[in-house]
């Protein structure tokens, strides 16, 4: 049972340049999520969806866009990278909008 | 505006008992979680209180109550796996998470 998949692990990029994080679940969830993770902080919400062809910003979507046209994938499309984004970033998905999240493994990212 | 505080790192020694202390101020509030998180992994999901009183699971248990903003997360005969960062999330009245920072437990022998 694979849960949550995220790809890449780790990624390098350069100022002006875009990218897309891969997320998919195989859980039939119907809520995912993308969350960056920065030192120090807490997990900031960037954008989610309750199900497939329905997504809503978060509390830090400026420079992200996400789609979701089936249940099972999420991607987050960063478009013109700037250093403020460099961090972790996670895909959670869950069963309900209370419930507890599964997360994928986890994004590097570095933008120089 | 809301937020979640609980301490930045906390050391305990293996075997021992250890309390980590969250209080939170939100718009709402429809739960409590706790997550742990290993460096370089994912958070992984521990707890859920929406109601007073404690949950116990094995050696972890959470404690919440709501009238003084309050949680805690109580570890017994403590491993060195669980050296890890514990992550507390209050969920508002909009039903979006709201996280702490986490508090990072380290574990001597």
């Amino acid at each position: 049972n694979a849960g949550v998949t995220q790809t890449p692990k780790f990624r390098i990029l350069k100022i002006g340049q875009s990218m897309t994080l891969q997320c998919t679940q195989d859980m039939n969830h119907n809520y995912m999520y993308w969350y960056r993770q920065d030192p120090g902080m807490g997990l900031k919400l960037i954008y989610y969806s309750v199900g497939a062809g329905i997504t809503d910003k978060g509390e830090v979507p400026n420079g992200y866009n996400v789609s979701r046209s089936t249940t099972e994938d999420f991607p987050l499309r960063l478009e013109l990278a700037a250093p403020s984004q460099t961090s972790v970033y996670f895909c959670a998905s869950s069963s309900g909008e209370n419930e507890k999240l599964f997360f994928g493994s986890g994004t590097q990212l570095s933008v120089l | 505006g809301q937020n979640i505080d609980q301490p930045t790192e906390m050391t305990a020694t293996e075997g021992a008992i250890v309390q980590i202390n969250c209080t939170y101020q939100t718009s709402g509030f429809n739960g409590l979680f706790w997550y742990q998180q290993h460096a370089g992994e994912a958070p992984t999901f521990l707890s859920y209180n929406v109601l007073d009183g404690l949950e116990e699971k094995g050696r972890f248990s959470s404690f919440l109550s709501r009238s003084k903003g309050y949680s805690y997360l109580l570890l017994k005969e403590l491993q060195m796996k669980d050296s890890a960062s514990y992550l507390c999330a209050v969920m508002d009245s909009n039903y979006q998470l709201i996280w702490g920072a986490g508090t990072k437990l380290i574990i001597k022998p």
